[in-house]
């Protein structure tokens, strides 16, 4: 069955400090790995994807995601944490078509400290 | 080009009342999908339409709940009568019928059922 595991709930940062969330997929096919952003008020805002090619893709707002087959693992990464940053992030898995849904994890929720 | 719109952006009701949920997708995009987060929980998928059949309706929860799309336009997602457990936010998320696995998505509609 398709899966996305965000195993954290909930990570808290400084400002300026780097970024890692995790997620771990399990998908049958060649799988189209996203990351969404909700912040507080607002809709899901798609933050980077990646279906072939380059296994590190850059997104919008500084963010990077680094597809690692081997470990059914696409993780999220920023080197520089800002406060605006505060926000849940979905990792979601799904096919190369917009015929078939989406597969969410459970979000991670990031908070960010001065 | 005007987003993923959803109404009402906010809606409290008692148990046993009837809510309906308004998405109208982006011009020209035939899928049109519904997902639902429960607090604390993953977005799951509802239902999908293409044009105005339903696709897949494999993630409605139960009979309570009624999705329609005619003309292939707006959809509406109608809770009948609202249980306790049918509070979340719904999302609306719509794609082109050639594009990628990729979502736009409405800011979504909460529910609150007391």
């Amino acid at each position: 069955a398709q899966s996305v595991t965000q195993p954290d709930i909930h990570i808290t940062v400084s400002e300026g400090a780097s970024l890692e969330l995790r997620c771990n997929y399990s998908y049958g096919a060649t799988p189209y790995l996203f990351w969404y952003v909700q912040s507080p008020g607002q809709g899901l805002q798609l933050l980077l994807k990646y279906f072939s090619g380059d296994t590190l893709v850059q997104g919008i707002k500084g963010f990077e995601a680094e597809f690692k087959r081997s470990q059914s693992s696409f993780n999220l990464r920023k080197p520089s944490v800002h406060w605006s940053d505060a926000a849940e992030y979905f990792c979601a898995v799904g096919p190369y078509s917009g015929n078939t849904p989406l597969v969410f994890g459970k979000g991670t929720r990031l908070s960010v400290i001065a | 080009e005007a987003g993923v719109t959803q109404f009402p952006s906010h809606s409290v009701i008692e148990k046993g009342q009837t809510v309906t949920l308004r998405c109208d997708p982006i011009s020209g995009h035939d899928n049109l999908y519904w997902y639902r987060r429960v607090m604390g929980k993953e977005i799951k998928f509802l239902l999908h339409f293409v044009k105005e059949s339903k696709q897949d309706e494999s993630g409605m929860p139960n009979n309570r709940f009624l999705a329609e799309r005619t003309g292939g336009t707006y959809s509406t997602l109608k809770v009948q009568p609202a249980e306790l457990e049918d509070s979340g936010v719904y999302f609306c998320a719509s794609t082109p019928l050639d594009g990628t696995g990729e979502l736009f998505f409405g800011e979504g509609s909460r529910l609150t059922v007391l």
